[in-house]
This record gives structure tokens, C-alpha cells and sequence, in this order.
């Protein structure tokens, strides 16, 4: 069964980073991409951007470019997103997400992470 | 950027009903519209990709249709478990963007 397991909610200062991480199991992690998606309240889902476990390559959504890094660490299966210099605009639901096979849909989600940055 | 307009944004129905969910896109993205379901305390859930194509384990009175610019999700049969909220998302290029959402809820 493939689950990719989310970390528990974060309440971050401004300017302050967080790094989420979205542990993988049940498939071959380096065979997929992992995608990053952001939920605001009340607002619809943006893509943040993907990587690829395999050979590290990553594709940033302009919007999220000097807000997001992503990387990951094959030994535990596990993809990290950190966010930078947090304000009250980055408060959100960030989930991680497998890509498909060969195309550029999700097929499975993690659970989500809140963010909340508040002082 | 692809633009995405779904709607609409709140639909009523009952059990046994057909409905559908529309969503348009701002220029065409072939074939490529992705459908996901999310219900709270589970997570989202892949429906439908490449505008037709049932993912597995997908039951099939879930069915999509639809290119270029037009898409349409078509849930028939209504079940109890199918009220939730539906967005689509478009994979045929980078970025990927979403539809705002169809909150389904019982009438």
C-alpha cells in the first residue's frame, strides 16, 4: 500500500523556516517524482513544484521559486520541503504528493501538513 | 500560466442522481485533465486522469470526457460516499494548476 506520511501541524514566527517532511513507503521511492502543493484558506490548491528522487533534478512553480526548496534523502524514503522566510501569506495545508508514472497527475497524497505562521 | 474555471462551485443532489462538473481551461491542454476527490480525515484521492482514463479502483459510475479547452466529470448513480469536494487539475504542462472546486453535498 503506498501511504506517504505527513508530519503534524507547525506554528512558525514570521520570517522564521520550516522544513516538511513526507515519508514515503510502499513503492520504490527513486522511482517516482514527488510534487508539493500548497492550500490556502478559503483558496484553491497551488503546485509549488516536483523532485525527482532518482537523479535529483527539481521544477519550481515561479510563484514558489524564492519561497521553496525541495530535497530529499533516499536512505529513509523521506521527501523534505522547506519554506523561507515565512509570512502570514504562507499560512496553508502543504501536502506532498507522488506523481504518476510518465505523466504529470498525483496519484497518491499525503495527509497534509498546516502551517500556521503567527507571532 | 493554464487558467482553470470549474463549476460549479456547490452542487445538491441525492442519492441514485447523475451529476456533472464541469471544468474549463484558458487555452487548450489536449487530452490532460486530471479529476481528485477529497473527503475530510482522508486523503485526496485520484480519480480520473488524462481526461477519460479511470484510475484503478476507481468505481466506473465515475467517468470523465472532454479535450482542448472542455472537460466534464460525470458521476452517475449517485452513492452516499460520493458527497465531497471534487477539483481537477490540468497535467499538460509546467506549472500545474488546479480548478477552485465542487463541493457536492446532499440534498
Amino acid at each position: 500500500e503506498v501511504l506517504l506520511q505527513q508530519s503534524g501541524p507547525e506554528l512558525v514566527k514570521p520570517g522564521a523556516s520550516v522544513k516538511i517532511p513526507c515519508k514515503a513507503s510502499g513503492y520504490t521511492f527513486i522511482d517516482y517524482n514527488m510534487d508539493w502543493v500548497k492550500q490556502s484558506p478559503g483558496r484553491s490548491l497551488e503546485w509549488i513544484g516536483d523532485v525527482n528522487p532518482n537523479n535529483a533534478d527539481t521544477f519550481y512553480n515561479q510563484k514558489f521559486k524564492d519561497k521553496a526548496t525541495l530535497t530529499f534523502d533516499t536512505s529513509s524514503s523521506t521527501a523534505y520541503m522547506e519554506l523561507r522566510s515565512l509570512t502570514s501569506e504562507d499560512t496553508a495545508v502543504y501536502y506532498c504528493a507522488r506523481r504518476g508514472k510518465w505523466l504529470l497527475f498525483m496519484d497518491y497524497w499525503g495527509q497534509g501538513t498546516s502551517v500556521t505562521v503567527s507571532s | 500560466d493554464v487558467q482553470i474555471t470549474q463549476s460549479p462551485s456547490y452542487l445538491a443532489a441525492s442519492p441514485g442522481e447523475t451529476i456533472t462538473i464541469n471544468c474549463r481551461a484558458s487555452k487548450s491542454i489536449s487530452k490532460f485533465l486530471a479529476w481528485y476527490q477529497e473527503k475530510p480525515g482522508k486523503t485526496n484521492k485520484l480519480l480520473i486522469y488524462s481526461g477519460s482514463t479511470l484510475q484503478s479502483g476507481i468505481p466506473s459510475r465515475f467517468s470523465g470526457s472532454g479535450s482542448g479547452t472542455d472537460f466534464t466529470l460525470t458521476i452517475s448513480s449517485l452513492e452516499p460516499e460520493d458527497f465531497a469536494m471534487y477539483f481537477c487539475q490540468h497535467h499538460n504542462e509546467y506549472p500545474l494548476t488546479f480548478g477552485a472546486g465542487t463541493k457536492l453535498e446532499l440534498k
